[in-house]
């Protein structure tokens, strides 16, 4: 069982908007620490979506955005498209276990 | 072009011991604190262990920790990760990571980018 809680799986039809959750605690996110967002896509290395809770870096299309409130953070895609259909893993730092946690992973499917 | 490029994966039995490695390129590596992370087939992301950029501050995940060392050679560009005692879950591909901004603490920093990933499969 993962630190961070996150859906198994979401789906959503071409151009629609989806929304993947993590929910930490009082020691991750709640304790103020930033969450970042990873694609992995099938067969390939994870690769950084979004950083310090809504940031995207170069080259990520503007669909995806980050937010954060409290224990939880979310990652929006609007406009689904078929190469999104992906693995989603958000993360953050943990001052109980003193080191990184991430959430168990969320499987997007585009229909 | 920042590049990390893992090696060392391969079959091991139960109880048996590993050596990765992670060669890095594209950057300067020293500044730059490094993780492995490991990926369970069909399940999630687990970090495994963390060094700094002078190999200062290491820290390892319970679950790895008195059987892994990391290591880093700044000299080389390389980062390495000593496995023993390896059980049946310590199945995964093994990634290497860097921390992105330089001389950032690593708890404050993110990881970018991400090497292709080494199989380490233990069974007997």
């Amino acid at each position: 069982q993962s630190v961070l809680t996150q859906p198994p799986s979401v789906s959503g039809a071409p151009g629609q908007r989806v929304t993947i959750s993590c929910t930490g605690s009082s020691s991750n996110i709640g304790a103020g620490y930033d969450v970042h967002w990873y694609q992995q896509l099938p067969g390939t290395a994870p690769k950084l979506l979004i950083f310090a809770n809504l940031n995207r870096p170069s080259g990520v299309p503007d669909r995806f955005s980050g937010s954060k409130s409290g224990t939880s953070a979310s990652l929006a895609i609007t406009g689904l498209q078929t190469e999104d259909e992906a693995d989603y893993y958000c993360q953050s730092y943990d001052s109980s276990l003193s080191g990184w946690v991430f959430g168990g992973g969320t499987k997007l499917t585009v229909l | 072009e920042v590049q990390l490029v893992e090696s060392g994966g391969g079959l091991v039995k139960p109880g048996g011991s590993l050596r990765l490695s992670c060669a890095a390129s594209g950057f300067t590596f020293s500044s730059h604190n490094m993780n492995w992370v490991r990926h369970v087939p069909g399940k999630g992301l687990e970090w495994v262990a963390s060094i700094s950029g002078t190999s200062g501050y290491i820290n390892y995940a319970d679950s790895v920790k008195g059987r892994f060392t990391i290591s880093r050679d700044n000299a080389k560009h390389s980062l390495s990760l000593q496995m023993n005692s390896l059980r049946t879950e310590d199945t995964a591909v093994y990634y290497c990571a860097r921390d992105q901004v330089p001389f950032l603490e690593s708890k404050y920093n993110w990881f970018d980018p991400w090497g292709q990933g080494t199989l380490v499969t233990v069974s007997s």
